[in-house]
């Protein structure tokens, strides 16, 4: 059975680019939620993906987007960096209705200068 | 808004000491409190989690202790090793079969001395 994984693992932009971050989901895991944790701080939820649709989303603009694939694993996309993006985001897959069951990655730090 | 408030921010423990953290929330929507271990480099790894119909719930030498009434939970560390020594994170749920969105706390970072 293989984790979450993600990529790439470090990531430096300039303000005003665009990234994307890029999820593959736990085997058997059909929800994907995405997390933005700044240094020193706890996670903060981003937004949720289940069946190809955003499923609930946090206190995010919207130049933070995403996508899922069929095949569960999922993208995340931000528009116009600002550097108070900077922080690592974590991606956690789970089985629909067993969402306690988060499997987190170890992270993408995405730094913007 | 902190929705789960975590104290302390750091923890220096013994080793063979008992590690104490603390955390309360204020919506008494959230069904799910689980608790997270972060080790510098990887993502949080869940440890231990409780439901508020029951009080405590013990894994090994990890332990929650949890107050319905006061809208507060713990987790203790019984015998502390100096490979405990990580961030820990508590964290609450609610809606579980619709964006189950968790509200973390800001971390305790506990150093085991041995």
């Amino acid at each position: 059975e293989t984790g979450v994984t993600q990529s790439p693992t470090h990531l430096i932009k300039t303000r005003g680019q665009q990234v994307t971050l890029r999820c593959s989901s736990q085997s058997g895991h059909n929800t994907v939620s995405w997390y933005q944790q700044a240094l020193g701080q706890g996670p903060q939820f981003i937004f949720q993906y289940y069946r190809e649709e955003e499923n609930g989303r946090g206190n995010f603009p919207p130049r933070f987007s995403g996508l899922q694939f069929p095949n569960y694993s999922s993208e995340l996309n931000v528009n116009a960096l600002e550097l108070d993006d900077s922080a690592l985001y974590l991606c956690a897959s789970s089985l629909r209705d067993r969402n306690y069951g988060y499997t987190f990655g170890s992270g993408t730090r995405l730094t913007v200068v | 808004q902190q929705q789960v408030k975590q104290s302390p921010q750091s923890l220096i423990v013994q080793k063979g000491g008992i590690s104490i953290i603390n955390c309360a929330y204020e919506n008494t929507a959230f069904d799910y409190f689980p608790w997270y271990q972060q080790f510098p480099g990887k993502g949080p790894a869940l440890l231990i989690a409780i439901r508020p119909d029951v009080s405590e719930k013990k894994e090994g030498r990890f332990t929650i202790s949890f107050n319905k009434s006061a809208k507060q939970f713990s987790l203790h560390i019984m015998d502390s090793q100096p490979g405990d020594s990580a961030t820990y994170f508590c964290a609450a749920s609610k809606d579980r079969n619709t964006g189950n969105q968790f509200y973390f706390g800001t971390g305790t970072s506990l150093t085991v001395i041995p």
